[in-house]
């Protein structure tokens, strides 16, 4: 099993440019959920989804869209950057079986000049 | 409002010194907490959790209610525990929120 798998590992963006970080999971997990990670500031919850199909909100969702067409895949689409989502995003999935335990992947390294 | 509070940013130790690593929490319903590392390159991962009461790495946590605590211990702290530790609470179906994380540096 790969576990959780994120793309790209490092991306620079302009100011006002759009992109889509990918993130898809093997093990069949229904959870799935993106954060972001600033010193000081630890893991804030962005979105996340409980199954295809049903997303919603995290902590501070403004600025990224998400959508969950299979169980598999949970990309994260920044609409239009901004230095202020300069930051390392981590996507994770849990599920029951697991005792909810947070499986995440090895995290994007995002600047936005 | 749910919270999950770790008071210091930086703990450094000498090896085989005792660590504790802080972390409160507010939550209304019943809790559910984890304690996440981070060693350098590399994933975030678990480490261990309350309901387990189990000692991992020679850590262990035990939950507090009285005192809405969930501290981190370990009685000789080695070189190799030196990561970002994340205390992480579970707040009603999948959802999990996180601490703002410590940095424990262990000496030698």
């Amino acid at each position: 099993n790969a576990g959780v798998t994120q793309t790209p590992k490092f991306q620079v963006l302009k100011t006002g440019q759009s992109m889509t970080l990918q993130c898809a999971q093997d093990m069949n997990h229904e959870y799935m959920s993106w954060y972001r990670q600033d010193p000081g500031m630890g893991l804030r919850l962005i979105h996340y989804s409980v199954g295809a199909g049903i997303t919603d909100q995290g902590e501070v969702p403004n600025g990224y869209n998400v959508s969950r067409s299979t169980t598999e895949d949970f990309p994260l689409r920044l609409l239009s950057a901004a230095p202020s989502q300069t930051s390392v995003y981590f996507c994770a999935s849990s599920s029951d079986r697991s005792g909810y335990e947070q499986y995440f992947g090895p995290g994007t390294r995002l600047t936005v000049t | 409002a749910q919270r999950v509070t770790q008071p210091e940013k930086l703990l450094s130790v000498f090896k085989g010194a005792p660590v504790e690593l802080k972390c409160n929490y507010s939550y209304s319903g019943s809790p559910e907490l984890f304690w996440y590392v981070q060693y350098s390159r590399q994933r975030l991962q678990l480490l261990l959790r309350h309901i387990s009461r189990e000692s991992i790495k020679g850590f262990t946590a035990d939950l507090n209610k009285g005192e809405t605590s969930f501290h981190l211990k370990k009685p000789f702290a080695q070189e190799e525990d030196s990561a970002m530790y994340y205390c992480a609470l579970r707040i009603g179906g999948f959802k999990t929120i996180f601490g703002a994380g410590t940095r424990l540096f262990v000496k030698a």
